[in-house]
């Protein structure tokens, strides 16, 4: 059964800040994996979609890399802002897409 | 981009009754969707997996006596409460893939389901 965990749960940084959210999944017999930001009470927003045979995707402050064999990915978030505050959602696609546990990031000015 | 609907974005009803949710895929036909649970500050949790045409596929622990999938067309599909209680009181979220198994997922906005 596949598991996805992600490190840290919460977080919160001073303006400016770059950041690097993980996560990790136990099988990496996956399609791709996708990383969502939520606002409170909000659906979903797609940040970026990494398929199994890329290494990275890149959108303005956003990275996100995959190591598929050893199970890990990271967002890095380049000069943090109060408006990235939000919870950061990883998820893993095979037959079916499995979230992560989830980042509630807290930006501060 | 694509875009997935949900109807309605907020609904509340008493114990006991039936509540249904409605997910359309606007601009592209979706031969799969999912259907997600969120209690709250935590993380979304599969339910089922709707196929247009056949019956639904739910996960371990989800009862679906109680939780109606019909996948009905290409661009909808929709999820029935039944006989709710307040423990089903959640925020229930819809998704759909463009292009198959290794597509991008798109997701609608969310139904908050209140239960009194």
């Amino acid at each position: 059964k596949q598991e996805v965990t992600q490190i840290p749960a919460a977080l919160s940084v001073p303006e400016g800040e770059n950041l690097v959210l993980n996560c990790s999944f136990t099988d990496s017999a996956i399609y791709n994996l996708q990383w969502f930001r939520q606002d409170p009470g909000k659906g979903l927003t797609s940040l970026l979609l990494i398929q199994s045979s890329q290494r990275e995707q890149t959108s303005g402050r956003l990275n996100a890399s995959l190591d598929k064999s050893s199970g890990r990915s990271t967002l890095y978030i380049a000069a943090s802002q109060p408006g990235d505050s939000a919870t950061y959602l990883c998820a893993v696609r095979a037959d079916k897409l499995i979230f992560g546990t989830g980042t509630r990031l807290q930006v501060f000015p | 981009g694509a875009v997935v609907s949900q109807h309605p974005s907020r609904v509340i009803c008493k114990s006991g009754t039936s509540v249904k949710i409605e997910c359309r895929s606007l601009d592209f036909q979706a031969t799969t969707m999912f259907w997600y649970r969120q209690f709250p500050k935590q993380s979304l949790m599969l339910m089922a997996t709707s196929n247009e045409g056949s019956k639904a596929t739910y996960e371990q622990g989800v009862e679906k006596d109680k939780f109606l999938i019909n996948h009905a067309s290409l661009t909808l599909s929709t999820l029935t409460v039944t006989s709710a209680h307040p423990e089903d009181s959640s925020f229930y979220i819809c998704s759909a893939s463009l292009k198959g198994a290794a597509g991008e997922l798109f997701f609608g906005e969310g139904s908050r389901l209140t239960v009194l």
